[in-house]
């Protein structure tokens, strides 16, 4: 079971917008719309993003979008801080089953 | 404020099995589904498999012949074993409620998450 594909690293400066793509396969990102996004700071737990493509789990900055064209979904960080700098990590539903991607690791220069 | 906590061995033999179990606080067990995650070092995220509180389960297909799920809904717990366990095993393992669509029950997002518990496999 492959991972979905990720960037390996993005990085912006802080204000900035940066996406970050997740791309699979109609059995998966295409297939469903449940593709959800995690981040996880060093030696944290992932934490919830957004769910659902596009949905934003109370307490979560409105600064972070989600969104899916086809195969490719995509996590938007605008206004980007210094808090933002980790690792993101999508998960799309695929019959039955979960898969992530392999994570991207953003950097805030 | 459900939180879920992870405990059991952190250090298993080669070849023997790996037992966890997830205890969720603050919150019931039941009518959700559970699942568990793992993460070796410096590695992404890799789905081992969830459990519903019916006690019905899906594995990852490349993990499926040696991974078995349970729940305890009367201690409010739900724990994992694997089998056969090699030095790839070797990973973080956290636990986590998965969240369902509301419509079609289809689970899909997991929120929230155990803090993790680190396995190691080796002799």
């Amino acid at each position: 079971q492959s991972a979905l594909t990720q960037p390996a690293s993005v990085s912006g400066s802080p204000g900035q917008s940066i996406t970050i793509s997740c791309t699979g396969t109609s059995s998966d990102v295409g297939g469903y719309n449940y593709v959800s996004w995690y981040q996880q700071h060093p030696g944290k737990a992932p934490k919830l993003m957004i769910y659902e493509v596009s949905n934003r789990p109370s307490g979560v900055s409105n600064r972070f979008s989600g969104s899916k064209s086809g195969n490719t979904a995509s996590l938007t960080i605008s206004g980007l801080q210094a808090e933002d700098e980790a690792d993101y990590y999508c998960s799309s539903y695929t019959s039955s089953s979960t898969r992530f991607g392999g994570g991207t690791k953003l950097t805030v220069l | 404020q459900v939180q879920l906590q992870e405990s059991g061995p952190g250090l298993v033999k080669p070849s023997e099995t790996l037992s966890l179990t997830c205890t969720v606080s603050g919150g019931s067990i039941s009518s959700y589904y559970w699942s568990w995650i793992r993460q070796p070092a410096g590695k992404g995220l890799e789905w081992i498999g969830r459990i519903y509180t019916s006690g019905s389960t899906n594995y990852n297909p490349s993990l499926k012949s040696r991974v078995t799920m349970s729940v305890d809904t009367s201690k409010n717990q739900f724990s994992l074993k694997l089998s056969s366990v090699t030095a790839a095993d070797t990973a973080v393992y956290y636990c986590a409620r998965e969240g369902d669509d509301i419509l079609t029950g289809y689970p899909n997002w997991f929120d929230p998450w155990g803090q993790g518990t680190l396995v190691t496999v080796s002799s």
